[in-house]
């Protein structure tokens, strides 16, 4: 079985903050993460993807993958109100009958105040 | 970067009716077309995934005789909700991988909403 967990939310944050959504997930083979932002009434526009253990970084958002821990989180630095917005995990697996299949989480609903 | 067109954008339509959503990747040739349906304040839901030239696979739960989808070409995928009731109206997104780089991320649809009165 295939499960994508995250914090339901809301995460509420000043400006300017850090905030740190996180995500687990249940099947070892899963290959490929991705962070999604999703607006309100609009559909999910990709805002990274990581393959290896570690960091990964790009502009003010760091991915972070622990393949042991089965754990993917994104930060995001320098918080503006409009970050506001649900933030979707997905994994993939790359193989098989599943290739290119995306498996989402339920998403975060992060709010940054001014 | 590619781009995946929907049409219509929103469609409103009495119980009983049917509707096409028409989902085309714009600038790129793509070998499997993904549709998912999300309610209000929930995620993305798979309903199907489509290739070019063969059936659609269908997630369980999903009626395939209700929800009709054809993959005509590498660049259309039609999604047909026959005989709509209320309880479809929902959020529909495609998405599409790239033939090129089935590696590479999926590229969404800008979405259908789907109003069944």
């Amino acid at each position: 079985q295939k499960e994508v967990e995250q914090n339901s939310g809301p995460l509420s944050v000043p400006e300017g903050a850090i905030a740190s959504l996180n995500c687990t997930y249940s099947d070892r083979g899963s290959q490929s993460f991705f962070w999604y932002r999703q607006y309100s009434g609009k559909s999910p526009e990709l805002i990274m993807f990581i393959y290896s253990n570690g960091d990964k970084e790009d502009g003010r958002f760091t991915a972070q993958l622990n393949k042991a821990s089965q754990y993917v989180s994104l930060l995001i630095r320098d918080s503006q109100p409009s970050d506001s917005a649900t933030y979707l995990c997905a994994v993939r697996l790359d193989r098989g009958s599943t290739l290119g299949r995306l498996y989402f989480g339920r998403g975060t609903q992060l709010t940054v105040w001014p | 970067g590619a781009v995946v067109s929907q049409h219509p954008s929103r469609v409103i339509c009495k119980s009983g009716t049917s509707v096409k959503i028409e989902c085309r990747s714009l600038d790129f040739q793509a070998t499997t077309m993904f549709w998912y349906r999300q309610f209000p304040k929930q995620s993305l839901m798979l309903m199907a995934t489509s290739n070019e030239g063969s059936k659609a696979t269908y997630e369980q739960g999903v009626e395939k005789d209700k929800f009709l989808i054809n993959h005509a070409s590498l660049t259309l995928s039609t999604l047909t909700v026959t005989s709509a009731h209320p309880e479809d109206s929902s959020f529909y997104i495609c998405s599409a991988n790239e033939r090129e780089r089935p590696y590479n991320e999926q590229f969404f649809g800008p979405g259908t909403r789907l109003t069944v009165l």
